[in-house]
């Protein structure tokens, strides 16, 4: 049964330190996106990549955000320096195809910033 | 400009009964998608359904049908003889040309 998957579940840090979340699409997809969900505004896309090219990364805080496909096999979502706005969970998804196909969503990465 | 608008923030049915979540959406896009999802407690969104703005035609599948309305800019869906797993939040999404838009989710609560 095929899953993205996300490292770390859960992350709690201080404010001003580094973030990497690290995601693991579906073997095959090469369609990855990177949503923010937090209760005041939902759920966002901040960025997604086609064949490991970001094709759109404009929801996504640029001084402080990155976002990498270092291989097909590995999505990272960077945040330096943190900050507790940035308090959220973050999804990782990946598809197949076109931009506007099925995605599938892995489990997320809960980030508190302290 | 695109948005979607999910009005009903929260919904408590009993089991077996029908419910129906609203979705409305605007954008100045020809071509676009329209998605549901469903996030259930354990947080991982599930995909539900994708429809493209030429295919009007109503979908069912098992006790989950869709009704997209062009002329009403709305892309309803309902459940038939609900059960207490479909309690979750569910999202609509469109996809215009440029970005993915998400509504707000309407939290439905399946009472046994």
């Amino acid at each position: 049964d095929a899953r993205v998957t996300q490292t770390p579940r859960d992350k709690v840090t201080e404010m001003g330190q580094e973030v990497t979340m690290r995601c693991q699409p579906i073997l095959g997809h090469n369609t990855v996106f990177w949503y923010r969900q937090t209760m005041k505004q939902g759920l966002e896309l901040l960025a997604y990549f086609r064949n490991r090219a970001p094709l759109d990364d404009s929801g996504m805080p640029k001084d402080r955000f990155s976002a990498e496909m270092p291989d097909a096999t590995l999505a990272t979502l960077k945040i330096q320096p943190s900050e507790p706005r940035d308090s959220a969970v973050y999804f990782c998804a990946s598809g197949l195809g076109l931009s506007y196909n099925e995605q599938f969503f892995g489990p997320g990465t809960r980030l508190t910033v302290l | 400009a695109q948005k979607v608008t999910q009005a009903q923030t929260e919904i408590s049915v009993v089991e077996k009964e029908d419910v129906t979540l609203d979705c409305v959406y605007e954008t100045r896009d020809t071509t676009y998608y329209l998605f549901w999802y469903k996030q259930p407690p354990s947080g991982e969104l599930v995909f539900l359904i994708r429809r493209n703005s030429f295919d009007e035609q109503n979908e069912i599948s098992g006790r989950y049908s869709w009704n997209f309305q062009k002329s009403t800019s709305s892309f309803n869906f309902t459940i038939t003889a609900s059960q207490v797993v479909d309690s979750a939040v569910y999202f609509c999404a469109l996809r215009g040309t440029y970005k993915y838009i998400f509504g707000t989710g309407t939290r439905l609560k399946v009472l046994a």
